[in-house]
């Protein structure tokens, strides 16, 4: 069936410090990837998506690319900020059944200043 | 505007209590959901709504019993819990079922203590 593995965390910075958090996913057909944000004590943001391989998306200095031949969709940033301190959640939609996002485990982001 | 709100914000309940929580949105999306998220897990799907019907109930006790009175309001009634149903409640939404490409929004959540 559809899954999605994350990296293990906690994922530990330095701020200014560059970011990867390792996303792959197993699907039949081609699903839609997301990336999703929680801040503590917070439900969850959309913080970015793509619909189809080679897409790529991006919000807030955020970026993820959708590929196809690796099946992936690692989440990047240049330069983290204290504030982007969250658990971030990858996730692919279910096309065999639309209603649902699969998700991942969560990776939790500590950024120290 | 991409906003869902849910209220309470936090809700504390005996196991004999019944409470219900409330979610709303006004992006005139005709899918609406329930998830169950614990402590460090990701949000679990309970319960979906397409155009105020119920199609997908994932296997969820009988003690949660979810009602969609239109198209922008779903509701959560609550009777009977357990200490083990204590958990944040998060509500989404999204465009509609039909889609391949639809996002789901979601609210804040609500924190629920079960004594």
């Amino acid at each position: 069936g559809n899954s999605v593995t994350q990296m293990e965390g906690p994922v530990t910075l330095s701020e200014e410090a560059f970011l990867t958090i390792n996303c792959t996913y197993t699907a039949t057909g081609y699903p839609s990837l997301f990336w999703y944000v929680q801040y503590p004590g917070e439900g969850l943001q959309l913080l970015l998506k793509a619909t189809k391989a080679d897409d790529k998306g991006s919000n807030k200095g955020f970026e993820a690319t959708y590929r196809k031949e690796t099946t992936s969709f690692h989440l990047e940033k240049g330069s983290v900020q204290v504030s982007d301190s969250a658990v971030y959640f990858c996730a692919l939609s279910d096309l065999g059944n639309t209603d649902k996002l699969i998700f991942g485990t969560g990776t939790r982001l500590q950024v120290f200043p | 505007d991409t906003e869902v709100t849910q209220t309470p914000k936090h809700l504390v309940m005996g196991m004999t209590n019944k409470k219900s929580l409330k979610c709303e949105q006004h992006m005139g999306h005709r899918a609406m959901y329930w998830y169950k998220q614990k402590a460090k897990k990701p949000p679990e799907l309970m319960f979906v709504y397409s155009y105020e019907k119920l199609s997908i109930n994932e296997s969820v006790p009988s003690r949660f019993s979810p009602e969609c009175p239109n198209s922008s309001l779903l509701n959560l009634h609550l009777h009977a819990l357990q200490p083990e149903d204590s958990a944040l409640y998060l509500c989404a939404s999204s465009q509609d079922r039909t889609g391949l490409t639809d996002t789901q929004y979601f609210g804040p959540g609500t924190r629920l203590t079960v004594l």
